[in-house]
């Protein structure tokens, strides 16, 4: 398949702990990118990572990515029950002149009070 | 407000009764596109355009046409709906092909009976 895989599919914490979220590929990227979707609502981009960079942080968000492993990760730090949400890697495949993303299967997300 | 507007949110008609969801960003956004979502299955593109009067297919863009023929709408259209077409519809946004983050719409949940 295309798309990248993601893991883990469901993940349960509690609020204050750490989620980390993975997601490798196959083939060569141009830009990995995670969003967010909450419930019955359009995806939020969160962060774009090229494939020269290695590592960025947004606030309590940090994402990795290893060119090497084909892997990605997202880790949200101290988190809030506000990010219960699925998350999604999007990669933009290196040779593509279209700018059509292939999202994952993503990563559904609870974070209990 | 930047934003990417879809209409109607929701939506449930007949086979083969023509519709048109509606998108429209208010960025200047040069590359436009639609996805459709189901369980399983992840997002899944349908059709792109990267600028006015250029468009192409995406991965499944089977029953489906679109028009590009302002900078700000794209609108997706169903001449003959089917039941397979029953999804989730986003239309996303960017300013350029793919180095930069798409901008989501909140959906249009699409219903054929």
């Amino acid at each position: 398949s295309q798309q990248g895989e993601e893991d883990p599919q469901a993940l349960s914490i509690q609020e204050g702990e750490n989620a980390t979220m993975n997601c490798s590929y196959k083939t060569s990227i141009n830009n990995l990118q995670w969003y967010r979707q909450n419930s019955g609502r359009g995806l939020v981009h969160l962060i774009l990572i090229r494939s020269n960079e290695r590592e960025k942080h947004s606030g309590r968000l940090r994402v990795t990515l290893d060119t090497s492993k084909k892997s990605s990760s997202l880790l949200i730090t101290a988190s809030r029950a506000a990010d219960t949400a699925s998350y999604f890697c999007a990669r933009l495949p290196g040779a593509s002149n279209t700018g059509k993303l292939i999202f994952g299967q993503g990563t559904t997300l609870q974070v209990k009070p | 407000e930047a934003q990417v507007t879809q209409n109607p949110r929701y939506l449930i008609t007949v086979t083969g009764k023509k519709l048109t969801v509606t998108c429209s960003q208010n960025m200047n956004h040069e590359y436009m596109s639609w996805y459709r979502q189901d369980p399983g299955l992840g997002l899944r593109q349908i059709y792109y355009s990267m600028n006015v009067e250029v468009t192409d297919k995406g991965d499944v863009p089977e029953g489906y046409k679109v028009s590009r023929k302002e900078k700000r709408n794209f609108p997706l259209i169903l001449e003959s709906p089917s039941p397979n077409q029953t999804s989730l519809y986003f239309c996303a946004s960017s300013a350029w092909t793919g180095d930069q983050p798409q901008h989501f719409g909140d959906g249009t949940r699409l219903s054929i009976l």
